[in-house]
């Protein structure tokens, strides 16, 4: 069985909180990716990355950055959580022909 | 630029009706495309693919999904739903020169008892 990791599903932070939120994948793929979801909006890719070290903007990385110092391990940092980030953070591995993803983690900033 | 509708936010069927999801996207040639489920507290889930050929796709759970390619749709079907089937349905695209896909807004399908 695939697996796809995301180390908390639940999660509170205050308004400034520098959040950190991990994504391990077991199959070795080169891309990885963190997407948003929000009701009525479907999902929205943050970033992406497409080898270790190596990332590229998705459709709204505003207020989030990202690390990948192993191929296994892709990780979302919120630098200053703010309210209008509270969401699903959903992260995956594959490629255009099929994604994986994780359970999700739900954030909520306060 | 590229995008997928899904033009029903919420569905509602009777268990055992048959069922059909409708998903029309927009780019220049066929791009890869899937329909994922999301059931309540989880992750996406892969339903079915389509790249090429046959234009009539199985997938699991039951569900099929025809492409049509002068309509430029991908529409989900099933015959007969189960309560279990009640869950968030997404159609995404793939542009064939990238490994980035792009989800619809997704369809919330409600089953009555």
């Amino acid at each position: 069985d695939v697996k796809v990791t995301q180390s908390s599903r639940y999660l509170v932070k205050r308004t400034g909180e520098k959040v950190f939120l991990e994504c391990v994948q077991d199959m070795d793929h080169e891309n990885m990716f963190w997407y948003r979801q929000d009701p009525g909006l479907g999902l929205r890719l943050i970033y992406f990355s497409y080898d270790v070290k190596m990332k590229e903007k998705g459709d709204i990385p505003e207020g989030y950055s990202v690390s990948r110092e192993k191929k296994e391990r892709f990780s979302l940092i919120l630098e200053s959580a703010s309210t209008n980030q509270t969401s699903m953070y959903l992260c995956a591995h594959g490629g255009r022909e099929t994604q994986y993803f994780g359970p999700g983690t739900r954030l909520l900033v306060l | 630029a590229q995008s997928v509708t899904q033009p029903d936010i919420h569905i509602t069927v009777s268990e055992g009706a048959s069922l059909e999801l409708r998903c029309n996207y927009s780019y220049g040639a066929t791009p890869y495309l899937f329909w994922y489920v999301q059931s309540p507290g989880q992750g996406l889930q892969l339903l079915l693919k389509y790249f090429s050929g046959d234009t009539l796709v199985q997938g699991i759970k039951g569900f099929e999904a025809e492409f049509k390619r002068s309509q430029s749709s991908f529409n989900l079907r099933k015959p007969s739903v189960h309560w279990s089937d009640a869950a968030e349905y997404f159609c995404a695209v793939a542009p064939r020169r990238d490994d980035k896909i792009i989800f619809g807004k997704g369809t919330r399908l409600h089953i009555l008892p």
